[in-house]
C-alpha cells in the first residue's frame, strides 16, 4: 500500500500565486487532515474532513481551502500565496473507531513563498 | 486554549541508558494521548496510543504512561540507540473529532 501520498514535494511561489497540494490516501479512511509545520513549532491543523463532502475548519485556516469530493483525495488550495505561508505541509488520514485511531502521514510538501 | 509542553531542550543520552521524554497539557483530559516520530525532512510516524483508563502502556522497548491527575505523559525508550534518533511528539485529542494538538516535539540524540 502506498499510504498518504503528497505532491509535489517542494514548491516555491511567488508572492500572490496560486497552488494546489495534492493529497491521496489508498487506506479508505474517513477521515483526512492538513497540518503545518514550521521550524521548531508542533504541526497545526489547517482543515479537516470527515467524509466526503464534509471539511472544517482548523486552528489555522486563513488563506486556505480544501474540497473533498472522493474518499481517497483532499486537497488543498492556496489562492494568494504570502510568505507567512512558507512552510512544510501535511496531509494525514485516520480511521476512528479503530482500537488505535492513530494518524497516518505523508512525506510533506515543502513551500516557500519568495 | 489547550496547550501542551514538550521539553523544548535536545536530550543527549548515551547508548544503552533509557531515554525519558515528557508531555504536558493543560485544561481537561483527553480521551487518549498519542506518541509520534519523526525524522528530518518526514512526516511523523505513529508509536503508541495511551487511553484515560490506562496508566501505562508497552511495545518492544518503548513504554508510555499517563497519569490524568497531573496531566502529564512520560514516554521511555529502554536500552537506547543511535537509530532512536529523532524528535518525538506528543499529541492529544482535545476536539473529540480525531483531530489531534501537537506539543512542539523534544529531540533525541542518542550517542555511541
Amino acid at each position: 500500500n502506498a499510504g498518504v501520498t503528497q505532491t509535489p514535494k517542494f514548491r516555491i511561489l511567488k508572492i500572490g500565486q496560486s497552488m494546489t497540494l495534492q493529497c491521496t490516501q489508498d487506506m479508505n479512511h474517513n477521515y483526512m487532515y492538513w497540518y503545518r509545520q514550521d521550524p521548531g513549532m508542533g504541526l497545526k491543523l489547517i482543515y479537516y474532513s470527515v467524509g466526503a463532502g464534509i471539511t472544517d475548519k482548523g486552528e489555522v485556516p486563513n488563506g486556505y481551502n480544501v474540497s473533498r469530493s472522493t474518499t481517497e483525495d483532499f486537497p488543498l488550495r492556496l489562492e494568494l500565496a504570502a510568505p507567512s505561508q512558507t512552510s512544510v505541509y501535511f496531509c494525514a488520514s485516520s480511521y476512528p473507531g479503530t482500537s488505535n485511531t492513530e494518524a497516518f502521514f505523508g512525506q510533506g510538501t515543502r513551500l516557500t513563498v519568495v | 486554549s489547550q496547550k501542551i509542553e514538550q521539553n523544548s531542550e535536545a536530550l543527549n543520552i548515551q547508548e544503552g541508558k533509557t531515554a525519558t521524554l515528557t508531555c504536558n497539557y493543560t485544561n481537561y483530559s483527553p480521551a487518549y494521548l498519542q506518541w509520534y516520530r519523526q525524522d528530518p525532512g518526514r512526516g511523523p510516524v505513529f508509536l503508541l496510543l495511551i487511553r484515560e483508563n490506562e496508566k501505562e502502556k508497552r511495545k518492544e522497548r518503548l513504554k508510555v504512561t499517563f497519569d490524568t491527575t497531573l496531566k502529564q505523559s512520560l514516554f521511555h525508550i529502554t536500552a537506547s540507540q543511535p537509530a532512536d534518533s529523532a524528535t518525538y511528539l506528543c499529541a492529544l485529542d482535545f476536539s473529540g473529532y480525531s483531530t489531534l494538538t501537537f506539543g512542539k516535539g523534544t529531540m533525541l540524540l542518542v550517542s555511541p
